[in-house]
């Protein structure tokens, strides 16, 4: 069965060091997702991808946040400089064309 | 922003039991959807019920939509401990190409 996958799933690092996440969503799945899940909350969305142009970024802070799908279809997230509020697991999904989507195992990241 | 509250924010029952979810919204949706997740884990897509739908069944799951009320609700069961989890409702709002999950309803069986 096709899954989206991620890496890695545990990220350690201290505040002010760059961190890089990766995502490979279903294949053939145009929309790809990174949502932000503080613990005990519902997951955020930071950013969304149809194919590789960004449709909505809203919620992403663009001061230390970025993310790019360059072909369309493997996706990074990234934080530089990471401070110690972006502790919280981020979530990739890729979407079927009626928006049910498929989540990957996520990435927990701790900032110390 | 979250559209989606999730009611209770935490339920506990004994194994065999029926377990019921509520989840209000706020805008016009095009469907709900209901996700699972276990803990550390990410979400698991259980049922999408759609905007014109009123009630979707899917194995020991019974989903209600009530557009004219906003809210949804997610039936489990015949409960087993497998089914403790984090359950979010999600909605797919009208214009937006997105979702847009709840805070979720912490689920807990008791063997």
């Amino acid at each position: 069965e096709a899954e989206v996958a991620q890496s890695p799933r545990y990220k350690i690092t201290e505040k002010s060091q760059a961190v890089a996440f990766w995502c490979d969503p279903i294949s053939g799945h145009a929309t790809l997702y990174w949502y932000r899940q503080i613990l005990g909350q519902g997951p955020e969305l930071l950013v969304q991808f149809q194919d590789e142009s960004v449709v909505d970024d809203s919620q992403l802070p663009k001061d230390r946040f970025s993310a790019e799908r360059l072909k369309g279809v493997d996706s990074t997230l990234k934080i530089q400089p990471a401070e110690l509020g972006d502790s919280a697991m981020y979530l990739c999904a890729s979407s079927s064309p009626d928006n049910e989507q498929f989540f990957g195992p996520g990435t927990r990241l701790t900032v110390l | 922003s979250q559209q989606g509250e999730e009611d209770p924010q935490a339920l506990s029952i004994q194994e065999g039991e029926n377990a019921t979810m509520n989840c209000s919204y706020k805008t016009s949706i095009n469907n709900l959807q209901w996700y699972r997740q276990n803990s550390g884990r990410g979400l698991v897509h259980l049922i999408l019920i759609r905007s014109n739908e009123r009630e979707k069944h899917s194995g020991r799951l019974r989903v209600t939509l009530d557009t004219s009320k906003k809210s949804s609700s997610l039936l489990i069961t015949a409960s087993r401990a497998a089914d403790t989890a984090s359950y979010f409702c999600a909605t797919d709002v009208q214009g937006a190409q997105k979702l847009v999950f709840g805070q979720g309803t912490r689920l807990t069986i008791n063997p």
